[in-house]
C-alpha cells in the first residue's frame, strides 16, 4: 500500500522569507503523480502544485517550487517569498492508476508578519 | 466554470439519525470521491464513484453509503449517527479517474 509522511507537524516562516516543507512516499509503481495542498482556515482544500512521476523537471507554479527526488521517494515543497496569506496546513498526496488519492498528516505552516 | 459545490456547509444532527449530503462535481467531471477528515484521523477516503457506479471504498462501517447519478452529482449518506462521526466531510471530483482531483468546500457535520 502506498503512504505518505509529512516528518514536520508545525512550521513557521517570516514573511517574504522561503520555507521548505518535507514528504516523503513509499511506492512500488513506476507511473504516479503527487501533490501538494493547501487548506486555510475556511477549510477549502486548494491545489497548490503537482508533479507527475515521468517528468524529471520539477515543476513550478510562481512562488511555489517542488523538489521531486524519484530514486529517494521525495517529494519536497518550497514556498519562496512567503506571504500572510500562505499560512494554512499543507498536504502532500500520492495517486497511482486508479487507486485513491492518498495524503499525508499534514504541515501546519504559520507566516509571521 | 463553477467548482466542485457541497451542500448543506454545516449540519447538525443528533445520536441515531441519518444524513445526506450532496456534491456536484464541476462541469465534466465524471469521477467523485468522498473523504473524512477530522483532528485525530486525518483525511481519510471513503469512496470513488465513476460512471454511477462506485469503484473503490475505503475502511469504513456499512453505515456510510453513497451513490452517483447520472449527471455525475453524488450524495453521501451516514445512517444511525454516531459522535464518531462528527467530522469534515470533503468531496472531490475530477475529470476521469486517477487524474487531478479538485475539492470543495467540504460539510462540517457535528453530531451531537
Amino acid at each position: 500500500a502506498q503512504t505518505v509522511t509529512q516528518s514536520q507537524p508545525e512550521m513557521s516562516v517570516q514573511e517574504a522569507e522561503t520555507v521548505t516543507l518535507s514528504c516523503t512516499y513509499d511506492t512500488s509503481e513506476n507511473n504516479y503523480y503527487l501533490f501538494w495542498y493547501k487548506q486555510p482556515p475556511s477549510r477549502q482544500m486548494i491545489l497548490v502544485i503537482r508533479q507527475e512521476a515521468y517528468k524529471q523537471q520539477n515543476a513550478t507554479e510562481n512562488r511555489f517550487s517542488v523538489n521531486f527526488q524519484k530514486a529517494a521517494k521525495s517529494f519536497s515543497l518550497k514556498i519562496s517569498d512567503s506571504q500572510l496569506g500562505d499560512t494554512a496546513m499543507y498536504f502532500c498526496a500520492f495517486i497511482s492508476g486508479n487507486t485513491p488519492l492518498v495524503f499525508g498528516k499534514g504541515t501546519r505552516l504559520s507566516v509571521i508578519a | 466554470k463553477a467548482g466542485v459545490t457541497q451542500t448543506p456547509r454545516y449540519l447538525i444532527k443528533t445520536r441515531g439519525q441519518q444524513v445526506t449530503l450532496s456534491c456536484s462535481p464541476i462541469s465534466g467531471h465524471r469521477s467523485v470521491s468522498w473523504y473524512q477528515q477530522t483532528p485525530g484521523q486525518g483525511l481519510q477516503f471513503l469512496f470513488e464513484y465513476f460512471s454511477e457506479t462506485q469503484r473503490n471504498k475505503g475502511n469504513f462501517p456499512g453505515r456510510f453509503s453513497g451513490r452517483q447519478f447520472s449527471n455525475s452529482r453524488s450524495e453521501m449518506n451516514v445512517s444511525t449517527l454516531e459522535l464518531g462521526d462528527s467530522a469534515l466531510y470533503l468531496c472531490a471530483s475530477s475529470v476521469r479517474r486517477g487524474s487531478i482531483q479538485y475539492f470543495g468546500a467540504g460539510t462540517r457535520l457535528s453530531v451531537l
